[in-house]
């Protein structure tokens, strides 16, 4: 069962902001926040984590709120190569080894 | 670095026959190895996971198997295929790094049953 909840779908003009949200109401305290994209017929790639504070890399931007039951993934500058279905999961990691469900994400199509 | 590698990368079969299809991983040892499923339009859905040679969890009841005979090799298996079981099957390994939880996958299966 996953553990979160995101939009089916979401559209967004090319060279805006994606701003993709994401519930997980019941986090628990030792759990991450991840979030994966898979481009149609591709393996899912790794874009970024976070616990409780605001993370960014070279990829896109996370904000997990104040009570983590929710985050937003941001691409900051959307372009047609990031239309894909973007998953946002929850893990916690104890005795080396964790099991990773996967919810059935957003499909983000970006619109030239 | 870790490679993940998995074949063949697309099969088609009949109905009733058998299936097996091969995931190996490098650059690692003793990973925690997964099987997914995603049906067309479909999410993820996790099929198996192993923590390690001889140990499997099924997540859901169907008809399919898998196994882990060697620390980086997991394969899935089936004695006779159903239409159903059409889909994207992707192989994935995680690890620790440091409190992170770090999943690769690899390229997929791509399989039709007629």
């Amino acid at each position: 069962d996953a553990k979160t909840t995101q939009p089916p779908s979401m559209d967004c003009a090319e060279g805006r902001a994606a701003n993709l949200p994401c519930n997980h109401s019941t986090i628990s305290g030792n759990e991450y926040v991840y979030w994966y994209r898979q481009i149609h017929s591709q393996g899912p790639q790794y874009i970024i984590h976070g616990l409780k504070n605001n993370e960014t890399n070279e990829m896109a931007s996370l904000i997990i709120t104040e009570d983590r039951k929710s985050s937003t993934l941001i691409l900051p500058h959307a372009t047609l190569r990031d239309t894909a279905v973007y998953y946002c999961i929850v893990s916690s990691v104890s005795g080396g080894y964790q099991k990773v469900t996967f919810g059935t994400g957003t499909k983000l199509q970006v619109i030239p | 670095s870790q490679t993940i590698h998995q074949w063949p990368a697309t099969l088609v079969q009949p109905v009733g026959s058998p299936l097996s299809l091969e995931c190996t991983v490098e650059g690692t040892s003793n990973p925690n190895l997964y099987w997914y499923r995603q049906a067309a339009g479909r999410g993820l859905q996790l099929l198996f996971y192993s923590v390690g040679i001889g140990q499997i969890s099924s997540e859901v009841p169907q008809n399919l198997s898998a196994s882990r005979p060697q620390d980086r090799q997991f394969i899935l298996s089936s004695k006779k295929l159903l239409l159903s079981d059409s889909g994207f099957y992707l192989c994935a390994w995680n690890r620790l790094a440091g409190l992170r939880l770090e999943q690769f996958f690899g390229p997929g299966t791509r399989l039709t049953v007629l």
